[in-house]
C-alpha cells in the first residue's frame, strides 16, 4: 500500500503569512494527489487536483507542487477562512489513501 | 448542479451488516468517467478512504477492509451503495459519498456525511 506521511500535525500562522503544508508519498504517485481542506462540522472541499490544479472556485493564493515524491500545499498570504484540516489524498494506484492531516490554526 | 445525499441506519449493533445509500444528481454513473467513492471519519479523526465504484462497474476497495466492504451502484435511480459486514465500535464514524471524475479530480463534491454508531 501507498502511505502519505503529512507534516506538520498542526501549525499555527498568523494572517497574511505564507504557510506550506508537505506530503510524503511511500513510492512514485506521479501527478495523482490532491488536497482537501475541511472546517468544522463540514465536508472536505477539494483545494488542488493533480497536484498543481487548482480545483473550480478555489482562491488563487492555494497552489500545489511537486518535487519528486514530495508534494507541497502552499497558502500564499493566510487569511481567516483557511482556518481548518488539510488533507492530501493519492490516486495513484487502485486503492487510495488520505495523509493524516494538517490543523492550521491562527496565531 | 451535482449534490450527494448519504443515508444509513443512524444506529446498528455489533456483528451486524452496514447498508449506505449516496443519492446524487447532476452526473450519471452511465458517463465515461464517472464514480463514486466512499470515506469515512471518526470523531475527531482523519479521513480514511474505504471502496470507489466507476462507470464501468470497475470496483476498488480499502485492502484493510476489503474482506467486509461491497459497494454496488443503480444507475437508473442514481444511487450507489456500500455495505460493511460484521460491523463493530471501531466502525462508528461520519461516512461520506463523494463523486470521482478522470477529469476534475478524485473527490470534486461530496455529500453531507451521515453518522452511524455502533453500540450495543
Amino acid at each position: 500500500d501507498i502511505q502519505m506521511t503529512q507534516s506538520p500535525a498542526s501549525l499555527s500562522a498568523s494572517l497574511e503569512e505564507i504557510v506550506t503544508i508537505t506530503c510524503q508519498a511511500s513510492q512514485d504517485i506521479g501527478n495523482w494527489l490532491a488536497w482537501y481542506q475541511q472546517k468544522p462540522g463540514k465536508s472536505p472541499q477539494l483545494l488542488i487536483y493533480g497536484a498543481t490544479s487548482l480545483a473550480d472556485g478555489v482562491p488563487s493564493r492555494f497552489s500545489g507542487s511537486r518535487s519528486g515524491t514530495q508534494y507541497s500545499l502552499k497558502i500564499s498570504r493566510l487569511q481567516v477562512e483557511d482556518i481548518g484540516i488539510y488533507y492530501c489524498q493519492q490516486a495513484s494506484s487502485a486503492t487510495w489513501t488520505f495523509g493524516g492531516g494538517t490543523k492550521l490554526e491562527l496565531k | 448542479q451535482v449534490t450527494l445525499k448519504e443515508s444509513g441506519p443512524g444506529i446498528l449493533q455489533p456483528s451486524q451488516t452496514l447498508s449506505l445509500t449516496c443519492t446524487f444528481s447532476g452526473f450519471s454513473l452511465s458517463t465515461y468517467g464517472m464514480g463514486v467513492g466512499w470515506i469515512r471519519q471518526p470523531s475527531g479523526k482523519g479521513l480514511e478512504w474505504l471502496a470507489n465504484i466507476w462507470w464501468d462497474d470497475d470496483k476498488y476497495y480499502n485492502p484493510s477492509l476489503k474482506n467486509r466492504l461491497t459497494i454496488s451502484k443503480d444507475t437508473s435511480n442514481n444511487q450507489a451503495f456500500l455495505k460493511i459486514t460484521n460491523v463493530d465500535t471501531a466502525d462508528t464514524a461520519t461516512y461520506y459519498c463523494a463523486r470521482l471524475s478522470l477529469y476534475s479530480g478524485p473527490f470534486a463534491y461530496w455529500g453531507q456525511g451521515t453518522l452511524v454508531t455502533v453500540s450495543s
